[in-house]
């Protein structure tokens, strides 16, 4: 099975910061990664998919990075509703499954 | 624009089976490459994907959970439904289902549903 871990597991940050997380595979997963965005009481929803493809709507202040077992997301200026917390998923193991990562919950300073 | 909306009873005793629904509007379970997919967060915790079935009827299921889950499809209704049997206190969870694009041999949970809490419990 792959394992997708995450770091950090949450930060503190400030409205204007650049905010760096990071996530990793424990095998190689070429480019097969996505990432999500969840707040409080509501569903996730797809920021980023194939490592470093724009979900259409998303705001360009977010972008990925990566491939093979390390990628980032970063929000280039951190804004007052971007205060959530953030999951990466791979699917390079379909259809035997997918798996995310624990999560980076990214608070307020 | 798709929408999805778990139904079901949010309390479930121990060892009978959770059953879910999740109704599909604003497109046809059957068209474009799709599948559908049920996904798991027990509060506070992060996110375990159950299974997902194709409109054909070909389902996948997470390993963990094969034993105890069915994933099937209406087609007729726009709905797809999920059985887990054998349900424990650790099944507890909000459940989502969700709409899995594929584009090539890419894949990823473009919509989701709202969420629905169920308890397990006597």
């Amino acid at each position: 099975d792959i394992q997708m871990t995450q770091s950090p597991s949450s930060l503190s940050a400030s409205v204007g910061d650049r905010v760096t997380i990071t996530c990793r595979a424990s095998q190689s997963i070429s480019s097969y990664l996505n990432w999500y965005q969840q707040k409080p009481g509501k569903a996730p929803k797809l920021l980023i998919y194939a490592a470093s493809s724009l979900q259409s709507g998303v705001p360009s202040r977010f972008s990925g990075s990566g491939s093979g077992t390390d990628f980032t997301l970063t929000i280039s200026s951190l804004q007052p509703e971007d205060f959530a917390t953030y999951y990466c998923q791979q699917s390079y193991s379909t259809p035997r499954g997918f798996t995310f990562g624990p999560g980076t919950k990214v608070d307020i300073k | 624009q798709v929408q999805l909306q778990e139904s079901g009873p949010g309390l479930v005793k121990p060892s009978q089976t959770l059953s879910l629904t999740c109704t599909v509007s604003g497109g046809s379970i059957s068209s474009g490459s799709y599948y559908w997919s049920w996904i798991r967060q027990p509060a506070g915790k992060g996110l375990e994907w159950i299974g997902r079935i194709y409109t054909s009827g070909s389902t996948n299921y997470n390993p963990s959970l094969k034993s105890r889950v069915t994933i099937s499809v209406d087609t007729s209704k726009n709905q797809f439904s999920l059985k887990l049997s054998s349900v424990t206190a650790a099944d507890t969870a909000v459940y989502y289902c969700a709409r899995e694009r594929q584009q090539l041999v890419l894949f990823y949970f473009d919509y989701w549903g709202q969420g629905t809490l169920v308890t397990v419990s006597s």
